[in-house]
């Protein structure tokens, strides 16, 4: 079965860090280019960051570049997330996706974090 | 922030066409190809469409895509109750250089 499963969200101060983590199964792990992508509670998804399959290329809106950088271990077919510098406006779920042909096809289920005093 | 634009709800009675807009620009609809997601509450949402008008596998064929010059539509016929949910247009954005969401549409089946 194909699977993507998170880990890592909590709760942090502003101003803290956190890192996110997304096990890969059920498929070949360094075949795909791998995204993040965030909903803030009650609203709309929002892109945050892809890494090409060898990790050669990454990209991030505009929001997040130079606090959050994207990762992938291929030998253990897993993604990650660094989040420093964090702000209340990056509260949300964190969903780990698989990126086939521009399609998300394969979603997580979702790590929460929680920016808060 | 959302650059493609979806009517915030949009509803029907069972076995109605339901059609849902999505609106962006030449440097992403205009651009790239389109894809849609359902999601229902408390979920991770689903694709739905991929490359304008593809259903995956699994998908009913009562859900259909297409795009033209920037906009899109996703039409749902014969609209039944389990398709109560929110759904999202997204594409690659040339000029942004990431990916791009529609706002989202509610859809309620009345």
């Amino acid at each position: 079965e194909v699977q993507l499963v998170e880990s890592g969200g909590g709760l942090v101060q502003p101003g803290g860090s956190l890192r996110l983590s997304c096990a890969s199964s059920g498929f070949t792990f360094n075949d795909y280019w791998m995204n993040w992508v965030r909903q803030a509670p009650g609203k709309g998804l929002e892109w945050v960051a892809n890494i090409k399959q060898d990790g050669s290329e990454k990209n991030y809106v505009d929001s997040v570049k130079g606090r959050f950088t994207i990762s992938r271990d291929n030998g253990n077919k897993s993604l990650h997330l660094q989040m420093n510098s964090l702000r209340a406006e990056d509260t949300a779920i964190y969903y780990c996706v698989r990126d086939t042909w521009l399609s998300f096809d394969v979603w997580g289920q979702g790590t929460l974090v929680t920016v808060s005093s | 922030q959302s650059v493609l634009t979806q009517p915030p709800s949009a509803s029907g009675t069972p076995g109605q066409r339901v059609t849902i807009s999505c609106s962006g620009s030449s440097s992403n609809i205009g651009s790239n190809t389109v894809n849609w997601y359902q999601q229902f509450p408390g979920t991770a949402p689903k694709l739905l469409i991929y490359s304008n008008n593809q259903r995956p596998s699994g998908v009913p064929d009562r859900f259909s895509g297409s795009a033209s010059d920037t906009s899109a539509s996703l039409a749902i016929s014969g609209l039944q109750s389990e398709d109560e949910a929110d759904y999202y247009c997204a594409a690659w954005d040339d000029g942004l250089y990431g990916f791009v969401f529609g706002t989202g549409t509610k859809v309620t089946v009345l």
